[in-house]
């Protein structure tokens, strides 16, 4: 299957500090990236979708503001925390597609935790 | 509003054996049908998946069934391994709303040797 990385994997700072997530499809063209978050025992919930070169569509009760979402071009996303606080502490996972009706492929997902 | 639901939480097999992992949703609109399988701190694994056209795709071990009357789809791992161990999603979308998935809870499987 296609290769979808993440960096960082694991990731602690300091509540009031911005962190920065990197999502990267290896060995195709994405299109169209996701951002999702698991809290401990349960599913994944998607925060937000990107599709290259356009704004971020987040879901309800999510907040734009709060989570900066980039896909500044067709291998690369970013989702950037700011001013993260110790209940943005999470696993975050993003996924990316090369086309509507191709498979998502999940990246190894970034821990975070704010201290 | 849950729209797919794994109402199994947890399920434990001997190795050798069939495990068997359903999942049930409610929106008619879904057409397309995904199992992925997930380790501790690691991103979902896309395993198999299914159109709303077929019933049944087979992949090696791992068999999905679809029952759209049902609204129902199961996947059934023969013979099951100690390395299947993991929680298994089961996703689901529609062509008409982008193709989004939507998760269910999750099952966590455990093979035992």
């Amino acid at each position: 299957g296609a290769v979808v990385s993440q960096h960082p994997s694991r990731v602690i700072c300091k509540s009031g500090t911005s962190v920065k997530i990197e999502c990267r499809s290896l060995d195709f063209q994405a299109t169209t990236m996701f951002w999702y978050r698991q809290f401990p025992k349960q599913s994944l919930m998607l925060m937000a979708t990107s599709n290259e070169g356009s704004k971020a569509t987040y879901e309800q009760g999510v907040e734009k503001d709060k989570f900066l979402i980039n896909h500044a071009s067709l291998t690369l996303s970013t989702l950037t925390v700011t001013s993260a606080h110790p209940e943005d502490s999470s696993f975050y996972i993003c996924s990316a597609r090369q086309g509507t009706l191709d498979t998502q492929y999940f990246g190894p997902g970034t821990r975070l935790t704010v201290l | 509003d849950q729209q797919v639901k794994q109402n199994s939480p947890s399920l434990s097999v001997q190795e050798g054996r069939i495990s068997i992992l359903n999942c049930d949703y409610t929106n008619s609109m879904f057409d397309y049908f995904l199992w992925y399988k997930k380790y501790p701190a690691e991103g979902p694994t896309f395993l198999i998946s299914i159109s709303s056209i077929k019933d049944k795709n087979e992949d090696g071990r791992f068999t999905v069934f679809l029952n759209k009357s049902a609204k129902h789809l199961s996947l059934h791992i023969v013979p099951s391994q100690p390395g299947d161990s993991a929680v298994y999603f089961c996703a689901a979308s529609a062509n008409n709303a982008g193709n989004m998935l939507t998760f269910g809870g999750g099952t966590r499987l455990m093979v035992k040797p």
